[in-house]
């Protein structure tokens, strides 16, 4: 079946110490999204690939990083983790742009623990 | 600046008792409305597009239906397992593939 895989499915880190998460898809989807939700909140964007157009969203923290290598993999780095950065991560995907962009896929997410 | 509110915050049903979720937004020139389902430890699921007033989907025991201001999500003779936190989104104003998400309402649906 057609998916999103996200790995690993449960991350802790220590404070300070770099984290990359990955995102994996096999619906050759051309967006791949980041969110963070935290309990009982929204899932809120953190930035988005339009194949290789990277889009930051204007508020999400310098220590966050993203690289998508090729279609298929999506991954999320974080520099310097802090305690407030614990948090689901999820990983989403889209098939273009215009009101397809609107009808996600998610994958599992992954639970970041930061001690 | 965008804004979905989703309510209640919690619902607590009996099985086959119906019901209504509500999400009202704020947001100019809608693009569309998505009704999400998410269940504890995953991601959201997609469950249906709404674009103009007027509109309904259904499937299974849900529907959606949207007015000019909101949508109304009607879960009718509920089951145990559509217990879950179900979110609805709109596009972001700015005209990105950005979807602005409300913070949910949880389902609970006692046997």
């Amino acid at each position: 079946d057609a998916m999103v895989i996200q790995n690993p499915r449960y991350q802790v880190t220590q404070f300070g110490k770099p984290v990359t998460l990955s995102c994996s898809q096999t619906l050759n989807h051309n967006v791949m999204y980041w969110y963070q939700q935290k309990s009982s909140q929204a899932p809120k964007l953190l930035f988005h690939y339009y194949d290789k157009d990277f889009n930051n969203e204007a508020d999400t923290p310098d220590n966050f990083q993203s690289r998508r290598p090729n279609t298929s993999f999506c991954f999320l780095d974080i520099r310097s983790p802090g305690l407030g950065d614990a948090a689901m991560y999820l990983c989403a995907t889209s098939r273009d742009r215009g009101n397809r962009a609107y009808e996600q896929y998610f994958g599992p997410g992954t639970r970041l623990t930061v001690t | 600046e965008d804004q979905v509110t989703q309510s209640p915050e919690a619902l607590r049903l009996q099985e086959g008792e119906s019901s209504s979720l509500n999400c009202s937004y704020t947001v100019s020139g809608l693009r569309g409305l998505f009704w999400y389902r998410q269940d504890p430890g995953k991601g959201p699921e997609f469950l249906f597009t709404l674009y103009s007033a007027g509109e309904e989907k259904e499937k299974e025991r849900l529907k959606a239906t949207l007015t000019k201001k909101e949508s109304f999500l009607h879960i009718t003779a509920p089951k145990p397992e559509d217990s879950a936190t179900y979110l609805c989104a709109v596009p972001s104003e700015g005209g990105s593939e950005k979807l602005v998400f409300g913070k949910g309402t949880k389902l609970t649906v006692n046997p």
